[in-house]
């Protein structure tokens, strides 16, 4: 069954420095997702981004954070300037189009800022 | 504001019926989707409800209904690896967000 594949599945990170989050979605999927969730808490929409270009984003998804799909299989989320409460799992997803249900989710990567 | 309320918690014994409940309040409503979380895991959808009624996958049923702005996830014969967290979430008809619920954390007893 395809799969949205993470890297890392945890970063540990000094807090003011740079992390870039990367993501390789399903091959055939359009859409592409960012998420996150603060431990024990739900799960909150960062980005969403289609066709080369952000189509939504939440007020979490300030100028700290960006993405980017460097080429045909990466879908990374850069965030500048790590802060402690970025501390969190953060979760890619892909859809074939613009659905409303069945997001495939990566399994995730632990980031934490120390 | 944007809103989806769901127990905390759950607690049940394997083999019996749970359901877990969510209402929600949107600017629009796009769709009531459910997903399951295990510890430490990534979230795996398990249904959609685009309207009114019940729609069954297996042992996992859900329902909606619009007018009351609530839905809820009725799992049956419960097994020990149903322990998980369970999410209900709603798309805004206007952007591409899931709005998602709080979580509730299904314990099964044996």
């Amino acid at each position: 069954e395809p799969e949205v594949t993470q890297t890392p599945s945890h970063q540990v990170t000094q807090m003011g420095q740079e992390v870039i989050l990367r993501c390789v979605p399903i091959s055939n999927h359009l859409y592409f997702y960012w998420y996150r969730q603060i431990l024990g808490q739900k799960v909150e929409f960062l980005v969403s981004f289609y066709n080369n270009e952000i189509s939504e984003k939440s007020e979490i998804f300030d100028d700290q954070f960006s993405v980017e799909r460097p080429d045909g299989s990466n879908f990374t989320l850069k965030i500048r300037s790590t802060k402690l409460e970025d501390s969190a799992m953060y979760f890619c997803a892909s859809s074939v189009e613009e659905t409303n249900y069945g997001y495939t989710f990566g399994s995730g990567t632990r980031l934490t800022v120390v | 504001g944007q809103s989806l309320e769901q127990p905390s918690e759950v607690t049940a014994v394997e083999g019996a019926i749970v359901q877990i409940n969510c209402t929600y309040q949107t600017s629009g409503f796009y769709g009531l989707s459910w997903y399951q979380q295990h510890d430490g895991g990534a979230p795996t959808f398990l249904s959609y409800n685009a309207l009114d009624g019940l729609e069954e996958t297996g042992r996992f049923s859900s329902f909606l209904s619009r007018s009351d702005s609530y839905g809820y996830l009725l799992l049956q014969e419960l097994q020990m690896k149903d322990s998980a967290s369970y999410f209900c979430a709603v798309r805004d008809s206007t952007n591409y967000q899931l709005i998602w619920g709080a979580g509730t954390k299904l314990i099964i007893k044996p």
